[in-house]
């Protein structure tokens, strides 16, 4: 099983921030990382595949970095709309398993 | 426009049985992998299992918390992937997420998700 330690937990943020969330593997995965988000009481959306490929209608303030081990979602200038959780999920090997989840709340 | 519909979550008592369906439309769904995921609540996401499409086996993939238990079968005439849940159990409890899997190279991601259908097991 590979373990992710995503981090941090919870990030306090203002509108018009940098932002930058962590997601490391316990053993390398090449670039088979995707990055979600979650907003209340709605399904997961893909942002990011293969580690740094943006899903397609997904806007460019999104990127994504990072091989093998560690990983990196960054949103360079965060909107309102932003606001919610995001997961990383590595899809190297069976069981596919998920990050803990960052919340980006309004600080 | 490509669309998961879950149904099929309800009440139900620990050791019973229930089934869920994802009707897909939108695109060509025999040509595609699909897999389910969960939410308990307040948790994070937690993948369940996954099946492959039939030009790669149809075979299938489990986490190791439902394997055994759980089964997903797909009926491609339907464009309908099944999540049949045996001896269910409180832990259970939770969203129930059907996605579908876009091949790249020899893996898969998960491009599109359902809204979910919930699941509750309890006495």
């Amino acid at each position: 099983v590979i373990w992710m330690t995503q981090s941090p937990s919870l990030l306090s943020a203002s509108t018009g921030d940098r932002v930058t969330i962590s997601c490391r593997m316990s053993q390398g995965i090449s670039s088979y990382l995707a990055w979600y988000q979650q907003k209340p009481g709605k399904a997961p959306e893909l942002l990011i595949y293969a580690a740094s490929t943006l899903q397609s209608g997904v806007p460019s303030r999104f990127s994504g970095s990072g091989s093998g081990t560690d990983f990196t979602l960054t949103i360079s200038c965060l909107q309102s709309e932003d606001f919610a959780t995001y997961y990383c999920q590595q899809y190297y090997s069976f069981p596919w398993t998920f990050g803990q989840g960052t919340k980006v709340e309004i600080k | 426009e490509v669309q998961l519909v879950e149904s099929g979550g309800g009440l139900v008592q620990p050791g019973r049985s229930l089934r869920l369906s994802c009707t897909a439309s939108g695109f060509t769904f025999g040509d595609y992998a699909m897999s389910w995921v969960r939410q308990a609540p307040g948790k994070g996401l937690e993948w369940v299992g996954f099946i492959r499409s039939k030009a790669y086996g149809g075979t299938t993939e489990y986490a190791a918390s439902v394997k055994g238990r759980f089964t997903i079968s797909r009926d491609d005439s339907k464009s309908i992937a099944y999540l049949q849940m045996n001896s269910l159990k409180t832990e259970d409890t939770a969203v129930y997420y059907c996605t579908r899997g876009i091949p790249f190279y020899y893996y898969y991601y998960m491009d599109v998700w359902g809204k979910g259908t919930t699941v509750t097991v309890s006495s």
